[in-house]
C-alpha cells in the first residue's frame, strides 16, 4: 500500500524556469511533510519541510505548498538551476500517533533535470 | 554535511555471511533510523532507536537486528545474507522526543551493501 506517492518519475525544466514537483498521500494521520533531495550514491539531504497546521512555507528558492482536503503537496523551485538536478523525494510522518515511531515514509521520487 | 556519520561505505561480502553497518547520529540527536533502498523500491524503514531504547519496527527482517549504545551511536547486524540484502543502507537521526511528535530527520551517506 503506496501511502505516498509521486506519480512523475521524471520532470524536465529549463534553467531559470519554475520546477513544480507533486505528492499525493493517503493517510490521513500525516501531520508533517518533508522534501529531500538526494544524488546517486549519497544520503538524501534535507531541503524544506511543512506541518499539517500549515499550507505553505518558503525558504529561498524553494516553497512547499500543502493541500490538506486534497492530500497533495508540491515543491516549487524558482528558479531552477542546473545544480538541482537530482532525485527529489516527498516524504511524510504521523509523529507515532499510529504507534510506528516517527518513520518517515518515502514517495518513489521524481527525477528533477534542469537543462541549460 | 548532514552530521550523520556511516561505516563503512562500501562493502562486498558472501551469501550467508554476517556485517555490521555503523551510525553516528548528529550531535545532540537522541533519535536514530535505519532505513533500506533497494533497487526495486524507495525508502523503507526498518527500525528506530530512541536514547537506547527500541522505539518503533518497520518491515526489517527477523535476520537483522540493531541497538543504540549508551553514547547513542547505532549498529545494524545483517546476517545469514542473500543476494536480495544487496541495497543502500542509511541511518538517519532526529532531536527526538519521548512523546509523539514529528521531526526532522538528517541522513548519513548511507552503506552500499554487495551481497555476491
Amino acid at each position: 500500500d503506496q501511502q505516498v506517492k509521486q506519480n512523475s518519475p521524471s520532470l524536465s525544466v529549463q534553467e531559470g524556469r519554475i520546477s513544480i514537483l507533486n505528492c499525493d498521500y493517503t493517510n490521513s494521520m500525516f501531520d508533517y511533510f518533508l522534501w529531500y533531495k538526494k544524488y546517486p550514491a549519497e544520503g538524501p539531504t534535507f531541503l524544506i519541510s511543512i506541518s499539517s497546521i500549515k499550507d505553505k512555507n518558503e525558504d529561498g528558492r524553494f516553497t512547499v505548498f500543502l493541500n490538506k482536503s486534497a492530500k497533495h503537496l508540491s515543491l516549487h523551485i524558482v528558479p531552477s538551476q542546473p545544480g538541482d538536478s537530482a532525485v527529489y523525494f516527498c516524504a511524510a510522518s504521523d509523529g507515532g500517533l499510529t504507534g510506528g515511531g516517527n518513520k518517515l515514509t518515502f514517495g518513489t521520487g521524481t527525477q528533477l533535470k534542469v537543462e541549460l | 554535511d548532514s552530521g550523520v556519520t556511516q561505516t563503512p561505505k562500501h562493502l562486498i561480502t558472501a551469501t550467508g555471511q554476517r556485517v555490521t553497518l555503523r551510525c553516528s547520529p548528529r550531535s545532540g540527536d537522541l533519535s536514530v533510523y535505519w532505513y533500506q533502498q533497494s533497487l526495486d523500491q524507495g525508502l523503507q524503514f526498518l527500525i528506530q532507536y530512541y536514547n537506547g531504547e527500541e522505539r518503533a519496527k518497520g518491515n526489517i527482517l527477523e535476520r537483522f537486528s540493531a541497538q543504540q549504545f549508551p553514547d547513542l551511536h547505532s549498529e545494524l547486524n545483517l546476517s545469514s545474507l542473500e543476494l536480495g540484502d544487496s541495497a543502500l543502507y542509511f541511518c538517519a537521526s532526529s532531536v527526538g522526543s519521548s512523546g509523539s511528535t514529528s521531526e526532522t530527520q538528517y541522513f548519513g551517506p548511507g552503506t552500499r551493501l554487495l551481497v555476491l
